[in-house]
């Protein structure tokens, strides 16, 4: 079936550097991936939906310039977490629309990233 | 706008015993998925299942079973003799019909299942 990896698994980063985080389809190309980004206890919320060949659609409230999106290839798209601070701590998850799959969309594993 | 509602934030049962998961959602699409996602204390995504709002017959699939409701826009998530390691967050999620947009996730159900 359709695979999403997500790199790296877990990062601790210092206040004030940058995080990049990888998403790849494994299997098959997409043209859509989608960046969810879940604090403790709570549920899955779209940050920005990114488009290869194209600048990212990000949803309200969340800020462009201090989560880069690039998406240059069908099978990889980056989030980078610029001048991270302790708020950015959270578990950050990407996913892929596999039009082929019988379920449509397919998860990476996730990043949990933890600024000290 | 759509919008997941899972009004139980937290279940606990004994385990064998049969647990439902509410979901109810709104959209005013008239051709709609719904999902069911499983996410362990690992942290990732397990698909469950996956029901097209035009398809609303009843699935089984082992110990889980899935009711759909389209007339109260209900789509309930029922395992039954629970287990240890059913203990999980669990998401019902809506997308709509072009499948382009990204999934509606309700705010969850954390499910422990005490042996």
């Amino acid at each position: 079936g359709a695979v999403v990896s997500q790199h790296p698994s877990w990062v601790i980063c210092k206040s004030g550097t940058s995080v990049k985080i990888e998403c790849r389809s494994l299997d098959f190309q997409a043209t859509t991936m989608f960046w969810y980004r879940q604090f403790p206890k709570q549920s899955l919320m779209l940050m920005a939906t990114s488009n290869e060949g194209s600048k990212a659609t990000y949803e309200q409230g969340v800020e462009k310039d201090k989560f880069l999106i690039n998406h240059a290839s069908l099978t990889l798209s980056t989030l980078t977490v610029t001048s991270a601070h302790p708020e950015d701590s959270s578990f950050y998850i990407c996913s892929a629309r596999d039009p082929v799959a019988a379920y449509g969309y397919t998860f990476g594993s996730g990043t949990r990233l933890t600024v000290v | 706008a759509q919008k997941v509602t899972q009004v139980q934030t937290e279940i606990s049962v004994v385990e064998k015993e049969d647990v439902t998961l509410d979901c109810v959602y709104e959209t005013r699409d008239t051709t709609y998925y719904l999902f069911w996602y499983k996410q362990p204390p690992s942290g990732e995504l397990v698909f469950l299942i996956r029901r097209n709002s035009f398809d609303e017959q009843n699935e089984i699939s082992g110990r889980y079973s899935w009711n759909f409701q389209k007339s109260t826009s209900s789509f309930n998530f029922t395992i039954t003799a629970s287990q240890v390691v059913d203990s999980a967050v669990y998401f019902c999620a809506l997308s709509d019909q072009t499948g382009a947009n990204n999934l509606f996730f309700g705010t969850g159900t954390r499910l422990t299942v005490i042996p």
